[in-house]
C-alpha cells in the first residue's frame, strides 16, 4: 500500500485544456512536495506546500494543500505539450522523503 | 555550479552479479539520498546517509548496502543481483534537516538479465 496515492494514474489531454491531479494520504505531513519528471531524468522540485489550505501559482499550475495536510491537488490551466511528464508528490518522514507513484500526463497538441 | 552527477548512465548486469553505482551531490549539499524507480513507478526510498553514516532506512533487503566518503559522494552497491533489480536507480542530494528540498540526478538505469 502506498503512503501516498495520486489519481488518475495517466492523463492524456487535448492542448488547451485544464486538469486537475491529486495526491491522498491518512497521514498528517509537515510539508508536501510535488516533482515534474521527464524521461530519462531525474525529478525536478515545483513546489513545496507547508500550511493547511495553502494555495501557490506557478505560472500556469496551481498547488493547494488540504486543510488538514493530509492531501495536495495540483491543477494546470491550458496546458501545452511542454507540461508533458509524470508528476510526482512526496511527503516528509522519519526525515526522509517518501513519493507516490506519480500522474503520467501526455498533452497532445 | 554542478549538480548532482551519477555514473554510470547505464549499466547491464546478469543474475547473481553485483554491481556498484556512484553519486557525487550537489555543491554544498551534505546528506545523500538513493531511491529505486521501477518502470510505471514512483521512486521508492532506499537509504540515506549523512556523515558517513546510515541515517534512514527503506524496505529494502541488506542485499543493498551504501557508503559515502568524506567529501560527501557515495555508492549504492547491490549484491546477488536478481531480476527485479531492473530499475532506475536516483541520488538525490540535500542538507541536514532540509529534506523538502531533493535535487536529483539523473540516476543510472539498471538492467538485470
Amino acid at each position: 500500500t502506498q503512503l501516498l496515492e495520486q489519481s488518475p494514474q495517466f492523463l492524456s489531454i487535448q492542448e488547451g485544456e485544464n486538469l486537475t491531479v491529486y495526491c491522498n494520504s491518512s497521514s498528517v505531513f509537515s510539508s508536501l512536495q510535488w516533482y515534474r519528471q521527464e524521461p530519462g531524468e531525474g525529478p525536478v522540485l515545483l513546489v513545496t506546500v507547508v500550511t493547511g489550505g495553502e494555495v501557490k501559482k506557478l505560472k500556469r499550475l496551481t498547488f493547494q494543500f488540504g486543510d488538514a495536510r493530509k492531501d495536495s491537488s495540483l491543477h494546470i490551466t491550458a496546458a501545452q505539450p511542454g507540461d508533458t511528464g509524470l508528476y510526482l508528490c512526496a511527503g516528509g518522514l522519519n526525515n526522509d522523503m517518501r513519493f507516490g507513484a506519480g500522474t503520467r500526463l501526455t498533452v497532445k497538441p | 555550479d554542478a549538480g548532482v552527477t551519477q555514473s554510470p548512465t547505464h549499466l547491464i548486469k546478469t543474475r547473481g552479479q553485483q554491481v556498484t553505482l556512484r553519486c557525487s551531490p550537489k555543491s554544498g549539499h551534505d546528506t545523500v539520498s538513493w531511491y529505486q524507480q521501477a518502470l510505471g513507478q514512483g521512486p521508492q526510498f532506499i537509504f540515506q546517509y549523512y556523515e558517513e553514516e546510515e541515517r534512514q532506512r527503506g524496505n529494502f533487503p541488506d542485499r543493498f548496502s551504501g557508503h559515502q566518503f568524506p567529501n560527501y559522494s557515495s555508492e549504492l552497491n547491490v549484491n546477488a543481483l536478481l531480476l527485479g533489480d531492473s530499475a532506475l536507480y536516483l541520488c538525490a542530494s540535500s542538507l541536514l534537516g532540509y529534506n523538502e528540498k531533493l535535487f536529483f540526478g539523473s540516476g543510472t538505469q539498471l538492467s538485470v538479465l
